[in-house]
C-alpha cells in the first residue's frame, strides 16, 4: 500500500551496481520460499520463489540463495536499475500454505 | 491475463460501521488468501479458502472478521463494527492448484475514522 517502506532497513545502490538484500527466516520446518516485490500504493509482485530442496535459484537479472543450515535467505539482483526501487518481502511457507512475511527491506538506487 | 482484483481501492467508514470488501481472484485459481498489511510492515495472514470452504481461519483477529466465497471465485472479507485498529490494506491472493506461488491483488485501503 503507500508509503510502505516506512521505519523499513534501506539499501541503497547506485545504478548499475548489484544489489544483495538478505532475509532470516524462522520456522525449519518450512519447505517453499519466496520473494516479493511491492510499489508504493501496488500489491506485492511475484519476483523468483525457491523450495527448500535447492539452494539456488536464478531468473532474469534475479538469484536467490537458500541456506537452510543458518535459515537465511537472500536475492540478489544484477545491474541493478531505477525501476527496482522498492520494498522487497521474504516469505517463508510450511504445510500450513499461508505465507510468513518478513520485515521488509527498502531499496532505493540513485544514478 | 488479467489479474487478481480488489474493489474498493479505497474506503473510508466511521467507527462502529459494517464494510465489505470484494476480491475477485485470477480465472481458474481455486486457493484464495486474505492478508492484512499495516503501514511499514510485511503482509500478516488472515483466512484461506480451497474452492468455497475455508481451509484455514486462524489468521481472523476476532468475531467481527468474516469471509465468505460462495461459488469458490469471487471473495467478500465483511468486517462488522468497525475499529480505528482495522485501518490497514486488506490483500487478496489467488493461487493455481498444485502450485505455490500467491498472486496479490492491488489491495484496499480500509481508514476508520
Amino acid at each position: 500500500g503507500e508509503n510502505v517502506g516506512l521505519h523499513l532497513p534501506t539499501l541503497s545502490v547506485q545504478e548499475g551496481d548489484n544489489s544483495i538484500i538478505n532475509c532470516a527466516y524462522s520456522n525449519s520446518a518450512s519447505d517453499y520460499f519466496i520473494w516479493y516485490k511491492q510499489e508504493s500504493g501496488k500489491g506485492p509482485q511475484f519476483i523468483i520463489d525457491i523450495r527448500s530442496n535447492m539452494d539456488k535459484r536464478q531468473g532474469q537479472r534475479v538469484t536467490v540463495l537458500l541456506n537452510k543450515t543458518v535459515k537465511h535467505l537472500s536475492l540478489q539482483i544484477a545491474a541493478t536499475q531505477p525501476g527496482d526501487s522498492a520494498v522487497y518481502f521474504c516469505a517463508e511457507k510450511d504445510n500450513t500454505d499461508k505465507l510468513i512475511f518478513g520485515t521488509g527491506t527498502r531499496l532505493q538506487v540513485f544514478p | 491475463g488479467a489479474g487478481v482484483s480488489q474493489t474498493p481501492s479505497n474506503k473510508v467508514t466511521e467507527k462502529g460501521k459494517y464494510v465489505e470488501l470484494r476480491c475477485d481472484p485470477i480465472s481458474g485459481h481455486t486457493a484464495l488468501y486474505w492478508y492484512r498489511q499495516s503501514l511499514g510492515q510485511g503482509p500478516e495472514f488472515l483466512i484461506y479458502f480451497q474452492g468455497t470452504g475455508a481451509a484455514d481461519d486462524s489468521g481472523l483477529p476476532n468475531d467481527r472478521f468474516f469471509a465468505v466465497r460462495p461459488e469458490g471465485s469471487v471473495s467478500t472479507l465483511k468486517i462488522q463494527r468497525t475499529e480505528r485498529g482495522d485501518s490497514a490494506v486488506y490483500l487478496c491472493a489467488s493461487r493455481l492448484a498444485g502450485g505455490d506461488t500467491q498472486y496479490f491483488g492491488p489491495g484496499t485501503r480500509l481508514t476508520v475514522l
